[in-house]
């Protein structure tokens, strides 16, 4: 079966640093580009970020680029998210998401993870 | 940056009913797109990839159509479990966007 855990969200000051991980299993992790997406409290789901299966390109959303790092670590099966400088409008859950098609860069999401609180106070 | 929109915001029905969701495209996205179904508290459940396929498990009542810019979500004799918020997604290219959802509640 198919499972990502998040962890590493919290409470954390306006403009200070978080970093998310997402443990990933019953996959071939390596071969699977994934992504983060997020969700504001009682609004929509928004794209963040991804990464290809390899690592070698990553992709972000407008409004994360220049504060926001994706990676992974395909020897431990862990995709990455550092979040520096953070604002108030980044408080959100945030799940990680397998890319559905093995090699595409470009995907749809499934499964998703149970997403983890990120709360910047200001 | 492709923008989808995504019609109506919300929606009451009974069980039984017949319910459409629409969602717009900015521009072409050859077809990558993708149906999701979210209830409060849990991560987005994937119904539909490429327009139309229903991923495994997803009952027939769910179907989805469209072409160029133009896509549909409709249900078939909406039922109790279904009452969750819809969302679409392209996946033509980077960065990947949503609509804004749909939230269907019991009338």
């Amino acid at each position: 079966e198919v499972q990502l855990l998040e962890s590493g969200g919290g409470l954390v000051q306006r403009g200070g640093s978080l970093r998310l991980s997402c443990a990933a299993s019953g996959f071939t992790f390596s071969s699977y580009a994934m992504s983060w997406v997020r969700q504001a409290p009682g609004k929509g789901l928004e794209w963040v970020s991804g990464i290809s299966s390899s690592g070698g390109s990553t992709y972000y959303a407008d409004s994360v680029k220049g504060r926001f790092t994706i990676s992974r670590d395909n020897s431990k099966n862990t995709l990455y998210v550092q979040m520096n400088s953070l604002r108030a409008e980044d408080t959100a859950v945030y799940y990680c998401a397998k890319g559905r098609i093995a090699g595409r860069g470009t995907n749809w999401f499934d499964p998703w993870g149970q997403g983890t609180l990120v709360t910047v106070s200001s | 940056d492709i923008q989808m929109t995504q019609s109506p915001s919300s929606l009451s029905a009974s069980v039984g009913d017949r319910v459409t969701i629409t969602c717009r495209a900015s521009q072409g996205i050859s077809n990558s797109l993708a149906w999701y179904q979210q209830k409060p508290g849990k991560a987005p459940k994937l119904l539909v990839f490429a327009v139309s396929r229903l991923d495994s498990g997803v009952p027939s009542r769910f179907s989805g159509s469209g072409s160029g810019t133009d896509y549909t979500l409709t249900i078939s004799g909406l039922q109790p479990e279904d009452f969750a918020t819809y969302y679409c997604q392209h996946y033509y290219s980077t960065p990947l966007t949503f609509g804004g959802g749909t939230k269907v509640e019991i009338k």
